[in-house]
């Protein structure tokens, strides 16, 4: 079944100690997306792809990155993670459409910061 | 921020009711969609309904939408114990994004 994976499901790092969490898709879609999620809170989106075409939100910290080497694969990366990264994080997928698309989300990788 | 407000945060009915859930947003949109989440997991659509449409089904699912009053409704007819999760509202403006409510976490007990 196409889907969006998301691995790992359970990350621990420490304090100021690089994370990456990644993300495949079988979908084909060109739009991923990723966003974290704090506990009873909505998904709070940082950044998307639009193709290769990277889309900041304007409120995402300068301590998180992201890769897309290609149609499949998107990398998120903190770099220095704060307790406050402690999150749910979530990466969708969705095909480009004015009328927009439904997003299909994968599992979601819990980040635990110590 | 949030672009929609849900209403209510939380809902405890027994199986077999109704479970009505509220949104309201602030500016123009092209469609509003509903997900749902349960514990620890990822989101799942729902249903999409566009911004001509007023009234759509899928199941027991019952969405409508109040374009001049900026506001939609989600009712869950016959609810289950597998109900039980998070519900959100997602509305679309254009730019491929998504923008998402509070959610109401609705919980169905047995």
């Amino acid at each position: 079944d196409a889907m969006v994976i998301q691995n790992p499901r359970y990350q621990v790092t420490q304090f100021g100690k690089p994370v990456t969490l990644s993300c495949s898709q079988t979908l084909n879609h060109n739009v991923m997306y990723w966003y974290q999620q704090k506990s009873s809170q909505a998904p709070k989106l940082l950044f998307h792809y639009y193709d290769k075409d990277f889309n900041n939100e304007a409120d995402t910290p300068d301590n998180f990155q992201s890769r897309r080497p290609n149609t499949s694969f998107c990398f998120l990366d903190i770099r220095s993670p704060g307790l406050g990264d402690a999150a749910m994080y979530l990466c969708a997928t969705s095909r480009e459409d004015r009328e927009g698309n439904e997003q299909f989300f994968g599992p979601g990788t819990r980040l635990t910061v110590l | 921020s949030q672009q929609g407000e849900e209403d209510p945060q939380a809902l405890s009915i027994q199986e077999g009711e109704n479970a009505t859930m509220n949104c309201s947003y602030k500016t123009s949109i092209n469609n509003l969609q509903w997900y749902r989440q349960n514990s620890g997991r990822g989101l799942v659509h729902l249903i999409l309904i566009r911004s001509n449409e007023r009234e759509k089904h899928s199941g027991r699912l019952r969405v409508t939408l109040d374009t001049s009053k900026k506001s939609s409704s989600l009712l869950i007819t016959a609810s289950r114990a597998a109900d039980t999760a998070s519900y959100f509202c997602a509305t679309y403006g254009g730019g491929n994004m998504l923008t998402f409510g509070g959610g109401t976490r609705l919980m169905v007990k047995p």
